[in-house]
């Protein structure tokens, strides 16, 4: 147990729709960095926030959107979905801003239909 | 910007062979390295890391990592593989604010 939190664990949506994937980062840790993972594109950075504060994009989609809360969990928005949107999405925490070692949940499965 | 390259998208070893999983790096500043592995329907778990300390790092579950700044390479080995080391495994660079990603080598263990 990575002591990172991912609700749900599997999502089935239909295109279109709007879903909200959830992480809760090990206690004491102030980074939450999104990851999607998909088989053709493989793991990629969407989103860093460290202390309720956006520090990194990455190839995040204009249709996604995230925020970190005061109490440091984090939410990941996916609207308007596409088949290929279809993907895990993991986060990961970290204590520090900058990446030194960081822990990861078990992921979110999004299937969209 | 920071990239890995994974030799390999599937190695399949003999239980008790060693393990070699190949890893080359592309940074314009001194990198730091990292292996991840990934059990079916799990998270990444950390394996090892190399942080500019010693160039041979040990990991967890009888992993070890050589950095070789002349070869570019950080590859992955274990001396004796285990049915439990099924899996897939992701080397990875720190880039600006994030880690990179390779794109994957699965290992298979034939009994």
């Amino acid at each position: 147990d990575s002591g990172v939190t991912q609700t749900p664990k599997h999502l089935i949506t239909a295109t279109g729709q709007r879903v909200t994937l959830r992480c809760s980062p090990r206690s004491g840790d102030l980074s939450v960095y999104w990851y999607q993972q998909s088989l053709d594109q493989g793991l990629q950075f969407l989103i860093q926030y460290y202390n309720g504060e956006e520090r990194a994009k990455g190839n995040i989609l204009e249709r996604f959107s995230a925020q970190q809360f005061p109490d440091l969990h984090s939410e990941l928005n996916l609207s308007s979905l596409e088949l290929g949107d279809s993907a895990l999405y993991f986060c990961a925490s970290s204590v520090a801003q900058v990446w030194t070692e960081a822990f990861f949940g078990q992921g979110t499965r999004l299937t969209v239909v | 910007a920071q990239s890995v390259t994974q030799l390999g998208s599937h190695v399949s070893v003999s239980e008790g062979a060693l393990v070699l999983l190949r890893c080359n790096y592309s940074s314009s500043v001194p990198p730091y390295l990292f292996w991840y592995v990934q059990y079916p329907n799990q998270g990444l778990q950390l394996l090892l890391k190399y942080t500019s300390a010693a160039t041979l790092v040990k990991g967890i579950n009888g992993f070890e990592a050589e950095f070789k700044k002349s070869e570019t390479s950080f590859h992955l080995t274990k001396p004796s593989a285990h049915m439990s080391d099924a899996a897939e495994y992701f080397c990875a660079v720190r880039g600006a604010q994030k880690l990179v990603f390779g794109q994957g080598t699965r290992l298979t263990i034939n009994p």
